[in-house]
């Protein structure tokens, strides 16, 4: 069957250390992996996203690897903040050209730093 | 500022009675999508519009039903909520592009309650 699968638990973590969270998929070959963020009774705001022959992308304090092989994306925040705290959902990209593309989602991690 | 709009935020009804929430878009994009989410649960795509073409998931109830009658609005409607209906409702909408990734931008959403 076809999964999407994140870390389950939150994940805690103090100021100014690097969180990292893990996206795993099976049986889904994405041309393409978004992270998301998601805040309490919001909808979720697209981050980064990364192609299926890109290894890593880099935005400010955000860091995406995509290794096809594992199946798998990590995400990182270095030097994080109390206002990094939120829900990270991976995406993935079922886009393989044409009109119709779909993006299907993990449940998502909760992230809280403490100060 | 372009943006996708949600209306209403919070809407609660009761078992068995219809119910219509709305999504509007400034950003002119040709796709726009519904997803519901359960507490604690991946965004589960329901269906989306590619212009004037509908395209509807596999397992989406038939209790559910959409409209797009121009680029700008869409409308979701629930005939017959019933309590595991409960949800929030996102709307998205991504340029839908022949080639490349498609980033969502998504609306607020709109927290059902059934009664």
């Amino acid at each position: 069957s076809q999964k999407i699968e994140q870390n389950s638990e939150a994940l805690n973590i103090q100021e100014g250390k690097t969180a990292t969270l893990t996206c795993n998929y099976t049986n889904y070959s994405p041309a393409y992996l978004q992270w998301y963020r998601q805040d309490p009774g919001r909808g979720p705001v697209f981050l980064l996203l990364i192609r299926e022959n890109e290894k890593e992308k880099r935005k400010e304090r955000l860091k995406v690897t995509f290794d096809t092989t594992l199946k798998q994306s990590l995400f990182h925040i270095t030097a994080s903040q109390p206002a990094d705290s939120a829900t990270y959902l991976c995406a993935l990209d079922l886009y393989y050209g044409g009109a119709t593309n779909k993006l299907i989602f993990g449940t998502g991690t909760l992230l809280a730093v403490q100060p | 500022d372009a943006m996708v709009i949600q209306n209403p935020r919070y809407q609660v009804t009761q078992f068995g009675k219809p119910v219509t929430l709305s999504c509007s878009q400034t950003l002119n994009h040709n796709v726009m999508y519904w997803y519901q989410q359960k507490s604690s649960q991946a965004p589960k795509l329901l269906f989306h519009y590619y212009d004037k073409d509908f395209n509807n998931e596999a397992d989406t109830p038939d209790n559910f039903q959409s409209r797009r009658p121009n680029t700008s609005f869409c409308f979701l409607d629930i005939r017959s909520p019933g309590l595991g209906d409960a949800a929030m409702y996102l709307c998205a909408t991504s340029r839908g592009l022949t080639s490349g990734a498609n980033v969502l931008t998504f609306g607020a959403g709109s927290r059902l309650t059934v009664l």
